[in-house]
Parts: C-alpha cells; structure tokens; sequence
C-alpha cells in the first residue's frame, strides 16, 4: 500500500511567488491534514479535511493560504504571494477515521528567499 | 489551549548509553499521548502511543508510560544504537481526536 506522498519534496521561490504543494493521502482515508513546522520549532496544525470537506482550519495563518481537495482524493495547500516567514517543511497526514492512526508524507521544505 | 513541552536538543550520545527526552503535557480532558520520529530523509512515524493513564507504550526497545499525575510521557531507551539517530516529537491528540499538538522536537545523534 502506498503511504502518503508530498511533492515537490523541495521548493525554492523568491518572495512574492506562489506556490503550490500537493498531497496525495493513502487511498481509502476520508482525513487528510496540514501541518507546518518553522525554523526548527514544534509542528503546527494548519487545517483538516473530512472528504473535500473542510473541518477546521483554525491553524491557517493568514488569507495568503488557500487549501483544497477536490473531489476527497489529493489536497493541494497555495500560498499566494508567499512572504519570508512561510520558510518551513509542510507535512501533510491522513487517517481513515477520527482517532484512528494518522499516516505522514516526508514533507515539502518550502524556502523563500 | 493543549500543548506539549519538549526537552530541548540536541543530544548526543554513545552507542549503548541509556536515552531519555521529557516531554510534559497541558490539556483538558484525558489526551492520548504519541511519540513521532522522524529519520534522515523520511516523513514522520509513529513510534509508540498510549492512550489511558498508566498505560506503557513500547516500540523498537523504546518505552513511554502516560503519567497523568505529572502529566509527563517521558521516551526512555536502555541502550541506544546509531540508528536510532532522529528527530523525535512528542504528541498529544485531545478530546476531539481532531489533530495533534506536538512539542517542538528533540535531535538524537548516537555516536559510535
């Protein structure tokens, strides 16, 4: 079974530039999630999906992030314009249910320079 | 609001030497607990979990007992071998099993 895949692995933009990541969750999870860690800190919560349905995206920093997911399958996470303080490695999870197991990509290492 | 405070890293170790990271918790309710690793190149893992007070979790010679009294889930490992070198993020998932709030990550580097 393949496990949660993240791509680009690496992304390196100047400011200003958007940005798209992707997310293919491992197939049959209806729970897919956006975590960031910044500079070497703890990893924080972005948003949760329950299908193409969004949950809770209490984690969003700012209106700069757009998250989707078409169709309950793959998400896509754009920043747009990206700014310095984006910098970090997003990971992105999923599970089959609440409570269950969450399963995590490698993460994309987002440099903006 | 739930968080998890991490021993601060990195840390070094020989080959063979015993291992502990702290990890402390605040959170309502009963949480569960996780500890998470991540290896040179590869996305997170669950390593072990627990999910009641006084429950061990144990994995790979690693082990973390729920203390709700002091609200801790230590990660303990009696001899440490150069593979286990890693990041290791302590967790917590609470009430609403929603989402999980991490400590900011230890940086395990085992010498040989």
């Amino acid at each position: 079974e393949a496990g949660v895949t993240q791509f680009p692995s690496h992304s390196v933009i100047e400011k200003g530039q958007t940005v798209t990541l992707r997310c293919d969750p491992i197939s049959g999870h209806d729970n897919l999630y956006w975590y960031r860690r910044v500079m070497g800190k703890e990893i924080k919560f972005l948003l949760h999906f329950v299908k193409e349905s969004k949950q809770d995206e209490s984690g969003m920093p700012n209106n700069r992030f757009l998250a989707e997911r078409t169709g309950g399958t793959y998400s896509t996470l754009k920043v747009q314009p990206a700014e310095l303080e984006d910098s970090g490695v997003y990971f992105c999870a999923s599970s089959r249910g609440l409570g269950t197991e969450a399963f995590f990509g490698q993460g994309t290492r987002l440099t903006v320079v | 609001g739930d968080s998890v405070t991490q021993m601060e890293g990195p840390v070094t170790l020989s080959e063979e030497a015993f291992l502990t990271i702290n990890c402390t918790y605040t959170a309502t309710g009963y949480p569960s607990l996780f500890w998470y690793v991540q290896y040179p190149g590869e996305g997170l893992q669950l390593l072990l979990k627990a999910t009641k007070a006084d429950d061990k979790g144990s994995n790979k010679g690693f082990e973390a007992t729920y203390r709700k009294e002091t609200t801790s889930f230590h990660l303990e490992k009696g001899s440490v071998q150069v593979s286990d070198s890693a990041v290791y993020f302590c967790a917590l998932s609470g009430r609403s099993a929603r989402q999980l709030t991490f400590g900011s990550g230890t940086q395990l580097t085992v010498l040989p």
